[in-house]
């Protein structure tokens, strides 16, 4: 069983485009997180939400909206995908706060 | 702000060789600490984490690491590498609002 999966895998898609990316856990933790990772493998946390609100937002664009509809799911939003957005987009989870996150597989997005 | 740093950006270590990877902290409090690996096109995976109590700290796959207060350091080690240790280590710390900041990574090169 996957703890934390994310769909899709791989995303390419064109400028200007709107998409999304999925993330479940199947944990029961409260908490979730989005990161980006680019190309020099640099992490950083995008957004958290705990029991479906949000905690954290770190000065993202806003095109870039995170939705959770339980606190099992966290989706992702993109609109108007630029070319910077290249990325690999990781989601986490944690059962409370500041304890150990455990990441999904990690969505490769290509803005072309 | 919290912040991680981890100063070495690649590694190259022989096979059977022993292995310390640094990293110091920044952070105002007693810190939440992480090591997690991540294998090429793999998400991210926890070695071990320190929250408090004996200083030394065992994680999976062999990997330590050593809680140093007074240096700000929580530095990985492993005694023999591996080639299947060939990866990115990330240290990380958790902050009190929820979040957990990454150092940048360091790439570890196994010769054979």
């Amino acid at each position: 069983d996957t703890a934390v999966s994310q769909t899709p895998k791989y995303l390419v898609t064109q400028m200007g485009n709107d998409k999304s990316i999925k993330c479940e856990q199947n944990l029961g933790h409260d908490t979730m997180y989005w990161y980006k990772q680019d190309s020099k493998k640099f992490l950083k946390i995008m957004f958290s939400y705990n029991n479906k609100e949000l905690i954290i937002n770190e000065t993202v664009p806003n095109r870039f909206s995170p939705k959770s509809p339980d606190k099992a799911h966290l989706n992702l939003h993109i609109n108007s995908l630029e070319l910077g957005d290249s990325a690999v987009y990781f989601c986490a989870s944690s059962p409370f706060g500041v304890t150990e996150a455990f990441f999904g597989q990690g969505t490769r997005l290509t803005v072309v | 702000a919290q912040s991680v740093t981890q100063p070495d950006i690649h590694i190259t270590v022989s096979e059977g060789a022993s292995l310390e990877l640094r990293c110091n902290y920044s952070y105002g409090a007693t810190p939440y600490l992480f090591w997690y690996v991540q294998s090429p096109g793999q998400g991210l995976q926890l070695l071990l984490k320190y929250f408090s109590g004996d200083t030394l700290v065992q994680g999976i796959k062999g990997f330590e690491a050593e809680f140093k207060r007074s240096q700000s350091s929580f530095n990985l080690r492993k005694p023999s590498v591996h080639w299947s240790d060939a990866a990115e280590y990330f240290c990380a710390v958790g902050a009190r609002d929820d979040k957990i900041i990454f150092g940048k990574g360091t790439r570890l090169h196994i010769l054979p």
